[in-house]
């Protein structure tokens, strides 16, 4: 039973243009919410978190909304780079505990 | 600042046999977990250590896998006996204190495990 789900596998996106990324999640306790960027052979690295309480959180190319209703969230990166290819991971914390709740990951490649 | 590290990068036993994963978390961190990702799927918990304790262990599958973190420092994670569905790539992470900084963790390049 995933609680945390990003149901498209893969996505190409052309350099210069805006990157989407979608996540939806099952568990309401979830209260916070975060993406995670990861590069082959390497370990995830945090890219951008938003709490429950907020809809939108910005930080320079990366900005995460999240629709608590609809139970889902969204990283739009623009422009996306070349650099930005990456498997992109999103992931739940529900309050109670510290563990991560992960999806199964977007793979972006983002073509020149 | 030294970043989380793993020890071995990889590493492929017979089914059977006995692997000890290493993870040195980031100086200073209290909050250690392994995770565990396999065949592509999603990334999973396994277990949380705050310093030396066990924290939250849910997500460990069964008793041939061991974790410990003594003196509060590294940690390890035991597979014995392991088994083909083992296989995978096991990732440590650790975090500062705090409700939220707890989330915001950071990860070690992982242990990828084969069990032929």
């Amino acid at each position: 039973d995933q609680q945390v789900k990003q149901n498209s596998p893969s996505l190409s996106v052309q350099e210069g243009r805006i990157s989407i990324l979608n996540c939806d999640y099952t568990n309401s306790m979830f209260d916070y919410f975060l993406w995670y960027k990861k590069y082959p052979a390497e370990g995830p690295t945090f890219l951008i978190s938003i709490s429950s309480i907020k809809d939108k959180n910005e930080d320079g190319r990366f900005t995460v909304f999240l629709n608590k209703s609809a139970k889902h969230l969204s990283l739009h990166i623009v422009p996306s780079q070349p650099g930005d290819s990456a498997v992109y991971f999103c992931a739940a914390g529900d309050g109670t505990a510290s563990k991560l709740t992960f999806g199964t990951g977007t793979r972006l490649q983002v073509t020149l | 600042e030294a970043g989380v590290t793993q020890f071995p990068s990889h590493s492929v036993i017979e089914k059977g046999q006995t692997v000890t994963l290493r993870c040195d978390p980031i100086s200073g961190h209290d909050n250690l977990y392994w995770y565990r990702r396999v065949m592509g799927k999603e990334i999973k918990f396994l277990l949380h250590f705050v310093k030396e304790s066990k924290q939250d262990e849910s997500g460990m599958p069964n008793n041939r896998f061991l974790a410990e973190r003594t003196g509060g420092t590294y940690s390890t994670l035991k597979v014995q006996p392991a088994e083909l569905e083992d296989s995978g790539v096991y990732f440590c992470a650790s975090s500062q204190e705090g409700v939220r900084k707890n989330y915001e963790q950071y990860f070690g390049p992982g242990t990828r495990l084969t069990v032929t």
